[in-house]
């Protein structure tokens, strides 16, 4: 199983940036996905998660409105476009596999919304 | 909304045995499946206790978890404690909407 992430980055507050993460090693279609974030020396917090088909979605309520999770099980990709970023959503960001019990995870990706 | 607490730090010493608790909010910390997630620095976390009390392949017997319905709490214990361990944990479930939720993590120093 492997997980990767990228579009990381540098962001002004109000910008906006869309991450990615590749998967492989396993059959991506048949798991749900998540989006994990932890802040710069902080734990971690969950962010939003798809179905395996994209039936259901949800999101962490400090995200809600804001970011936008879908996935392309052709692709074996899994992305998050996020919107309206503010300082407080710096933070690396994890993806990671599996509904409710994560198994694995990416290294995951560095944003940092900054003027 | 749901929480889960953790210590914020625990020291033992190598050869020692510890456990790290971890504390639901509210409900029945034993209706819902807790995992624990090792994490050392610069590292992306990874998975040591999955469904209470289940150990991934590869990782060691010294590790294992529990779950205690009168303190409304689950535990990992790490026996014949090793420097490698020294690690920031991180207990894991979810609540009623199926919202995952992490413990705020505890800090394991081994001196």
């Amino acid at each position: 199983v492997q997980l990767v992430e990228s579009g990381g980055g540098l962001v002004q507050p109000g910008g906006s940036l869309r991450l990615s993460c590749d998967a492989s090693g396993f059959t991506f279609s048949s798991y749900t996905m998540n989006w994990v974030r932890q802040a710069p020396g902080k734990g971690l917090e969950w962010v939003s998660y798809i179905s395996s088909s994209s039936n259901t979605i949800s999101y962490a309520d400090s995200v809600k409105g804001r970011f936008t999770i879908s996935r392309d099980n052709a692709k074996n990709s899994l992305y998050l476009q996020m919107n309206s970023l503010r300082a407080e959503d710096t933070a690396v960001y994890y993806c990671a596999r599996r509904w409710l019990s994560i198994d694995y995870w990416g290294q995951g990706t560095l944003v940092t919304v900054s003027s | 909304n749901f929480m889960l607490t953790q210590p914020h730090s625990v020291s033992e010493s190598p050869g020692k045995t510890v456990t790290i608790s971890c504390t639901g909010s509210s409900g029945s910390i034993a209706s819902n499946y807790v995992q624990w997630y090792q994490q050392r620095p610069g590292s992306a976390p990874t998975n040591v206790i999955y469904e209470d009390n289940q150990r991934p392949s590869g990782v060691p017997d010294r590790f294992s978890g529990s779950i205690d319905s009168s303190s409304n709490s689950a535990s990992l214990t790490i026996s014949g404690l090793k420097t490698e361990d020294e690690a920031d944990y991180y207990c894991q479930s979810y609540d009623n909407n199926s919202h995952v939720v992490f413990g705020g993590g505890t800090k394991l120093t081994v001196l």
